[in-house]
């Protein structure tokens, strides 16, 4: 199975500030890389597909890259909604697999 | 709208089984690839499995721990995707999510509300 590291495991911010999530796959996955929002008691969300691909509705304060096996979630400017936690996933082979979350709070 | 609402958790004792369901609405569901994700109590997201639509097989693919003892199947005449749980442990207690599943890039798009599934003697 591929192996997704994500760092860091949490982060306290405040509003308005650049938060930057990253996720290192354990092997090649090209650009199949997904990042979830996902509050408590509420459904995840997808905001980036295919690694920098932005989902319908979402806000584009939201970013996604790449760079060989290392991916990057970049929220421009922490909103109060955006405390959460966030999930990466490759999808470029099955099992599907998850990175830990990082939950972002408010400092 | 897309609509996805899970059924079926509940309270079981390990070795037992369960059937979860999803009912789908707002969109062509004999066209859509779905999936199962679940998240146990202080854990983060794991992926259960998928299943293609019938036009592309129709076939199921799983997550290792649950491989063999999970089957994931559908309806398309009632718009409904169903979990077979089997042989259940204790580290099955999660909320199962039931998820659309992109056929190109292979990511949930829109998911469930979830169902709790709890495992405990």
């Amino acid at each position: 199975d591929i192996q997704m590291t994500q760092s860091p495991s949490s982060l306290s911010a405040s509003i308005g500030d650049k938060v930057t999530i990253t996720c290192r796959a354990s092997q090649g996955i090209s650009s199949f890389l997904n990042w979830y929002q996902h509050k408590p008691g509420k459904a995840p969300k997808l905001l980036i597909y295919a690694a920098s691909s932005l989902q319908s509705g979402v806000p584009s304060r939201f970013t996604g890259s790449a760079s060989g096996t290392d991916f990057t979630l970049t929220i421009s400017s922490l909103q109060p909604e955006d405390f959460a936690t966030y999930y990466c996933q490759q999808s470029f082979s099955t099992p599907l697999t998850f990175g830990g979350g990082t939950q972002v709070e408010i400092k | 709208e897309v609509q996805l609402v899970e059924s079926g958790g509940d309270l079981v004792k390990p070795g037992t089984s369960l059937r979860l369901s999803c009912a789908a609405s707002g969109f062509t569901f004999s066209s859509a690839w779905m999936s199962w994700v679940r998240q146990a109590p202080g854990r983060g997201l794991e992926w259960v499995g998928r299943i293609k639509r019938k036009t592309d097989g129709g076939t199921a693919d799983y997550a290792t721990p649950v491989k063999g003892r999970f089957t994931i199947s559908r309806d398309d005449s009632q718009n409904t995707l169903f979990l077979q749980l089997n042989s259940l442990k204790t580290e099955d207690t999660a909320v199962y999510y039931c998820t659309t599943y992109s056929n190109t890039w292979y990511m949930s798009d829109y998911w469930g509300q979830g169902t709790l599934v709890t495992v405990s003697s």
